[in-house]
């Protein structure tokens, strides 16, 4: 398998313009989570799928963030719009939900926004 | 809510010493935790998961303990060497299966 896959690697875009991020997880695993990585916040969960359905949005800052999972093999995460502050590392990780469990993370999306 | 803390936040440290890092967590009722190794721009490499019933795990130079019941877990690098420069992440799997990660330790071995 070839991992945890995202696109794109890097985005730039202007604020208040729509962005849209995507991941491939594994194939098999049926978690699957998004992180938000800024130096003065660290990690942030956004948001956690399981079996295709959200079932921990909690940390989705606003609702400027969106985010679906149409299929086991395919997720989205969606600015609208964007502003500054957006700008971060976003990560996909992927999982099985069981205690055993080893979460599996993606390269990441470096997204500006200016 | 669970939250998770690393210390030290960063080190340096010549090539050659023996190393520990910790994490600590504040809700005991953990399924499992897991240590990453960040590299600058990239993504976390999974270096080792210890599950709740297990009291360490070892890869090489690198053994991870965990004590549930204080709600600490360490890593230890034998014998660091330069190419293990990197940020260094604990998280903790609770609750409805999220992982929850800490702060990260930076750590710089120098030649």
């Amino acid at each position: 398998d070839a991992g945890v896959i995202q696109s794109p690697r890097h985005e730039v875009t202007e604020m208040g313009q729509e962005v849209t991020l995507r991941c491939k997880p594994i194939s098999g695993h049926n978690s699957l989570f998004w992180y938000r990585q800024t130096m003065m916040r660290g990690l942030e969960l956004l948001i956690y799928f399981n079996n295709n359905v959200p079932i921990d949005d909690s940390g989705m800052p606003e609702d400027r963030f969106s985010a679906k999972m149409p299929n086991a093999s395919f997720s989205t995460l969606k600015i609208q719009p964007s502003e500054p502050r957006d700008s971060a590392v976003y990560f996909c990780a992927s999982s099985t939900d069981r205690e055993a469990t080893e979460a599996f993370f993606g390269q990441g999306t470096r997204l500006t926004v200016v | 809510k669970q939250e998770v803390t690393q210390i030290p936040a960063a080190l340096s440290v010549p090539e050659g010493e023996n190393l520990v890092l910790n994490c600590s967590f504040t809700d005991s009722a953990i399924y499992n935790l897991q240590w990453f190794r960040q590299d600058p721009g990239k993504g976390l490499t999974s270096l080792l998961l210890i599950q709740s019933s297990q009291r360490e795990q070892t890869s090489g130079r690198l053994n991870a303990s965990l004590d549930k019941s204080s709600g600490r877990s360490t890593l230890y690098i034998a014998a660091s060497q330069p190419g293990d420069s990197a940020t260094y992440l604990c998280a903790v799997l609770s609750g409805t299966y999220k992982y929850i990660f800490g702060t990260g330790t930076r750590l710089k071995v120098l030649a």
